[in-house]
């Protein structure tokens, strides 16, 4: 029972366009919402976050969206750059769990 | 750098027999955890430390067990390895524990193959 969807196990985008990547949970106790990139061969590395308290964060090229209602969060990335290829991994914590729940990730491809 | 180091890197072992994955950290930590992740899979967390406080997931299975000598190291020991264990092991530390900036910290995890 996933509690973290990404319903995209890949996305293919061009150099320099916008980036969308999605992700749908089902836990109403989650409180807090992380992104994380991975590239072969390397542990995860912390990318975003947003708490539930809020509904949209930025940090230079990169934006998280959250709409609580739908269960919803999606990362942005404006504009997106081949160092952006990479998996993406979503997750979240709550319910005073101390560890995250995560999602499958989803496979983000630049192309020039 | 302050880091998560994971070895080895890569571990084959045989069927039954018993296996040791490593996690060190610079960052001093409190919280240390275990993440298992299978091929195309998301992480799943197996057990994490707060302090010397172990704290087990509900259906991490008993042949899965871990230490914690001291804050910079943790250990996950697989007392008899089944080809169902083979997978990413990842370890990851956070300064807090369910703060509201609970930030954790991966290594680069450890590839287990089971013979």
């Amino acid at each position: 029972d996933q509690q973290v969807k990404q319903n995209s196990p890949s996305l293919s985008v061009q150099e320099g366009r916008i980036s969308i990547l999605n992700c749908d949970y089902t836990n109403s106790m989650f409180d807090y919402f992380l992104w994380y990139k991975k590239y072969p061969a390397e542990g995860p590395t912390f990318l975003i976050s947003i708490s539930s308290i809020k509904d949209k964060n930025e940090d230079g090229r990169f934006t998280v969206f959250l709409n609580k209602s739908a269960k919803h969060l999606s990362l942005h990335i404006v504009p997106s750059q081949p160092g952006d290829s990479a998996v993406y991994f979503c997750a979240a914590r709550g319910g005073g769990a101390d560890g995250l729940t995560f999602g499958k990730g989803t496979h983000l491809i630049i192309q020039p | 750098d302050a880091m998560v180091i994971q070895n080895p890197r890569y571990q084959v072992t045989q069927f039954g027999k018993p296996v040791t994955l490593s996690c060190s950290q610079t960052l001093n930590h409190n919280v240390m955890y275990w993440y298992q992740q299978k091929s195309s899979q998301a992480p799943k967390l197996l057990f994490h430390y707060y302090d010397k406080d172990f704290n087990n997931e509900a259906d991490t299975p008993d042949n899965f067990q871990s230490r914690r000598p001291n804050t910079s190291f943790c250990f996950l020991d697989i007392r008899s390895p089944g080809l169902g264990d083979a997978a990413m092991y990842l370890c990851a530390t956070s300064r807090r524990r369910r703060s509201s900036y609970n930030e954790q910290f991966f290594g680069p995890g450890t590839r287990l193959t089971v013979l």
